[in-house]
């Protein structure tokens, strides 16, 4: 089953604006990561962020990080109708290797 | 080659038939996973294979599904007598080692007919 649980589900914006999405878990983690994938594609890793750190930036992403809420949200500044694409919060629990993802948030970005 | 290759990218099998599915990781990386990701679905974790020891295959679905990793590097991962709920994308990632990112293939699409 999936550990993580994405909000919203799907998401419309305009280019320019921001986009932000959450991710909920349910256990201890080592570290939390997003992904994208684009339709019909592998996915793609944009960012880890480990359990003792806050909050990450990559260019235009921002994460954050509340282990003692058990949630995450990534933030997307400035978007382009290029980050059009479905995006995973997973998780690395603690004591496994495995990453379990989330159900993902489907974003548009139209021009 | 830079990534992580997956062969097929497509296979149509007929109820009942077996399948195998390739992964060729990142020369040089560990951890290998396998994945299956339903339409509109996030992946599900299948099997976990440090070098040549699967350490995890909590989440294969049946005695069907099989996986190996005989000398650490290429992975292949075995479906028996395919049934029309194993129709998903099938992913394969790598990773040189524990908290660090995983990087994917781009899948083999599995349609049971």
């Amino acid at each position: 089953s999936q550990q993580g649980e994405e909000d919203p589900q799907a998401l419309s914006i305009q280019e320019g604006e921001n986009a932000t999405m959450n991710c909920s878990y349910k256990t201890s983690i080592n570290n939390l990561q997003w992904y994208r994938q684009n339709s019909g594609r592998g996915l793609v890793h944009l960012i880890l962020i480990r359990s003792n750190e806050r909050e990450k930036h990559s260019g235009r992403l921002r994460v954050t990080l509340d282990t003692s809420k058990k949630s995450s949200s990534l933030l997307i500044t400035a978007s382009r109708a290029a980050d059009t694409a479905s995006y995973f919060c997973a998780t690395e629990v603690t004591g496994f290797q495995k990453l379990v993802f989330g159900t993902g948030t489907r974003l548009l970005v139209s021009p | 080659g830079a990534g992580v290759s997956q062969s097929p990218r497509y296979k149509v099998a007929k109820r009942g038939q077996d399948v195998a599915l390739r992964c060729d990781p990142i020369s040089g990386h560990v951890s290998l996973f396998w994945y299956q990701q339903a339409l509109g679905q996030g992946p599900e974790f299948l099997t976990y294979f440090q070098n040549e020891a699967q350490l995890d295959k909590s989440g294969l679905p049946s005695d069907r599904f099989f996986a190996e990793r005989p000398e650490g590097s290429v992975s292949t991962l075995k479906i028996q007598r395919t049934q029309q709920e194993d129709s998903a994308v099938y992913l394969c990632a790598s990773s040189p080692r524990r908290d660090t990112e995983a990087f994917f293939g781009q899948g083999t699409r599995l349609t049971v007919v």
